[in-house]
């Protein structure tokens, strides 16, 4: 189970934001984090817990291990207005967290 | 161009059955393990299943487990979800996906369809 705080956020452009996520038990570093705008399917940011997935801006970066980790954009632009979702591919069944909306103030 | 487009979504009585499909083109599915993943109206997403990219293992969640059946025609560039006995709790945007890493599976998803909506009522 992947349990995301927090569930919403409010912050202002250019800010620093983090979401964390656990996990029930240690799925090594075996966690994606996907960003969703609304009406679109969900895309893929960072893959095995740190690593930038192509294409993505450098301002978003992941770390953890183990049950523990967080997502962090950099300084926050307006079109990282989104919901964010963890998901752990160490254990069966898939899992991802309940999401966290990043809204801009 | 990757991409993957899905269809088949309707509006479906309960206990009703439906067949969705997943178009792939610009990229070799056989490659690939294949995943459904759903996102019922307002909330978050639930891994549904796989299948591996010869079609010899797949796996289900306990939601749809004996219910649902996942399929691919590598031939045919396609993947499947034969859903069965459908419920309220059914409703939701089905996606499928591919994963990330070709020739395994249990990884993350790197490559998404737009959705086709299932909707079952009565």
């Amino acid at each position: 189970q992947m349990t995301q705080s927090p569930s919403t956020l409010s912050a202002s452009v250019g800010d620093r934001v983090t979401i964390t996520c656990r996990a029930s038990q240690s799925i090594t570093t075996s966690l994606a984090w996907y960003q969703q705008k609304p009406g679109k399917a969900p895309h893929v940011l960072i893959y095995k817990a740190s690593n930038l997935e192509g294409g993505v801006p450098s301002r978003f970066s992941g770390s953890g291990s183990g049950t523990e980790f967080t997502l962090t954009i950099s300084s926050l632009q307006p079109d990282d207005s989104a919901t964010f979702y963890c998901q752990q591919y160490d254990t069966y069944p898939w899992t991802f967290g309940q999401g966290t909306k990043v809204e801009i103030k | 161009e990757m991409q993957l487009v899905e269809s088949g979504g309707l509006v479906v009585h309960p206990g009703g059955s439906l067949r969705l499909s997943c178009a792939v083109s610009g990229f070799t599915l056989n490659d690939y393990t294949m995943y459904w993943v759903r996102q019922a109206p307002g909330k978050g997403l639930e891994w549904v299943s796989l299948i591996n990219w010869d079609g010899d293992d797949t796996y289900y969640s306990d939601s749809v487990k004996a219910r649902f059946t996942i399929s691919r025609d590598n031939s045919k560039k396609s993947l499947y979800l034969e859903m069965n006995s459908l419920r309220t709790e059914d409703t939701a945007l089905y996606y499928c996906a591919r994963g990330a890493v070709p020739r395994t599976w249990g990884g993350y998803f790197d490559l998404w369809g737009p959705g086709t909506l299932v909707t079952v009522s009565s």
